[in-house]
């Protein structure tokens, strides 16, 4: 079955500090891969995606990810962290398979505190 | 501006009451998705529509209803039959259902239970 997992439930870091935030997926074939960021009481925005090429992956706000198939990873990365990056981050991936999960499958989320 | 209006924002349900909530896009996409949010449990699939006049369950339909009667209006009705609705609901749609489509999300209702 296909399936996101995002290890760390809470990350903290020092505001200017880099970040990475892990994402580990499970699917069948190539894996169309995507990160999301939550604000509190807020709808989701993208933030980036990987179809295919180039394995890092530039989007918006300084982000970026690097698709690793050897490991089956998608890790999200910034290298200095600002305050308003406080957020929750959601890793998904797209599934053609459908059924009771959608075509997004998502993982269960990484809530990221900025320390001043 | 072209986007996904969920309304309302906060709603407040009476234990047994049904309650009816709205999302409505303007992006011309065919899919839409209803999602609920609880603290720690990530986001979890109600319902999904790929086209007008078609639906299918999600991982967590049981209580819930929808229709899809117009391409840019998707409601979700969450029922009496639905034991713990106090949640946080996201409205998403998408171009298509295919997988390497994005979603775009709505700003969410927050239901709860008095």
């Amino acid at each position: 079955a296909q399936s996101v997992t995002q290890p760390d439930i809470h990350i903290t870091v020092s505001e200017g500090a880099s970040l990475e935030l892990r994402c580990n997926y499970s699917y069948g074939a190539t894996p169309y891969l995507f990160w999301y960021v939550q604000s509190p009481g807020q709808g989701l925005q993208l933030l980036l995606k990987y179809f295919s090429g180039d394995t890092l992956v530039q989007g918006i706000k300084g982000f970026e990810a690097e698709f690793k198939r050897s490991q089956s990873s998608f890790n999200l990365r910034k290298p200095s962290v600002h305050w308003s990056d406080a957020a929750e981050y959601f890793c998904a991936v797209g599934s053609n398979y459908g059924g009771s999960q959608g075509n997004l499958i998502f993982g269960k989320g990484t809530k990221l505190s900025v320390k001043p | 501006d072209g986007g996904i209006t969920q309304s309302p924002k906060y709603l407040f349900r009476k234990e047994g009451q049904n309650v009816t909530l709205s999302c409505e896009q303007n992006l011309n996409h065919d899919a839409m998705y209803w999602y609920r949010q609880d603290p720690g449990q990530g986001l979890r699939l109600i319902y999904y529509s790929q086209i007008v006049n078609d639906f299918q369950k999600g991982d967590i339909a049981e209580g819930y209803s929808v229709s899809r009667e117009k391409k840019e209006s998707f409601p979700l009705t969450v029922t009496s039959a639905q034991k713990n609705p106090t949640a946080f609901y996201l409205c998403a749609s998408s171009i298509s259902a295919r997988r390497e489509v994005e979603a775009f999300f709505g700003q969410g209702t927050r239901l709860t239970v008095v």
